[in-house]
């Protein structure tokens, strides 16, 4: 019974190159979040995704930030060109049901750190 | 717009002891979740304890328990007993249930330390 899965657990990338973080939500949940985690500060939403359609994404940077959860396959979030002020934890959570539905709530995963070098 | 707000940053509490984090929120939806998360070290978020706002009974889990106060929108987390794993951030939560849909909204976190 695997939790959320979240790869790489580390990710280093240079200014300019692109990061792909993946998130795979626990077996048979069709929702997923993702948060970013800056230092000294508390989890940020970023996007509210199902399958296949992004529901929410009020707080996606407008440039380079991109993400996506396919019918088959984890969530991907994709950020090109990244510059340092992007090094922070990436986390990603899923939940079984989503709006207008009694009982959510979600599962984390341990996140991704990215570090911009 | 939904906010949460945890207006301690920091506690620290002797182990045995008893320390309650302080979180309100702010949301004009009548139906919506609360939960308390713990973020060790390891950074995995944990689920302490939630509450469902039409219930009027405060949630309990263990040493951990809740003082729901809907009218005042507020959900402080009382931890008792407090144990050194109890060292952690912990996070305040707010989901909504409505057709529009939202996302967990979290509060920035209080850094909670436990010595012996």
């Amino acid at each position: 019974n695997a939790g959320v899965m979240q790869n790489p657990r580390h990710l280093v990338r240079r200014r300019g190159q692109e990061a792909r973080l993946r998130c795979s939500p626990v077996k048979g949940h069709s929702h997923v979040y993702w948060y970013r985690q800056l230092p000294e500060e508390g989890l940020k939403f970023m996007v509210y995704l199902q399958k296949e359609n992004i529901i929410d994404e009020s707080g996606m940077p407008k440039e380079r930030f991109s993400a996506e959860f396919p019918k088959e396959g984890p969530s991907i979030l994709r950020i090109q060109q990244v510059v340092r002020g992007d090094s922070a934890a990436y986390f990603c959570a899923s939940s079984p049901k989503g709006k207008g539905t009694l009982g959510t709530e979600a599962f984390f995963g341990q996140g991704t750190r990215l570090t911009v070098v | 717009a939904q906010t949460v707000t945890q207006s301690q940053p920091e506690m620290s509490v002797q182990e045995a002891e008893t320390v309650t984090l302080s979180c309100t929120y702010d949301t004009s939806e009548n139906n919506y979740y609360l939960f308390w998360y713990k973020q060790p070290p390891s950074r995995q978020m944990i689920l302490v304890i939630r509450q469902e706002a039409y219930k009027q009974q405060n949630a309990t889990e263990n040493r951990f328990s809740v003082n729901f106060q809907k009218a005042a929108k507020s959900f402080s987390l009382k931890i008792s007993d407090s144990q050194l794993g109890d060292t952690a951030m912990y996070f305040c939560a707010f989901m909504t249930v409505n057709q529009a849909g939202t996302a967990l909204i979290f509060g920035k976190g209080t850094t909670l330390s436990v010595s012996s």
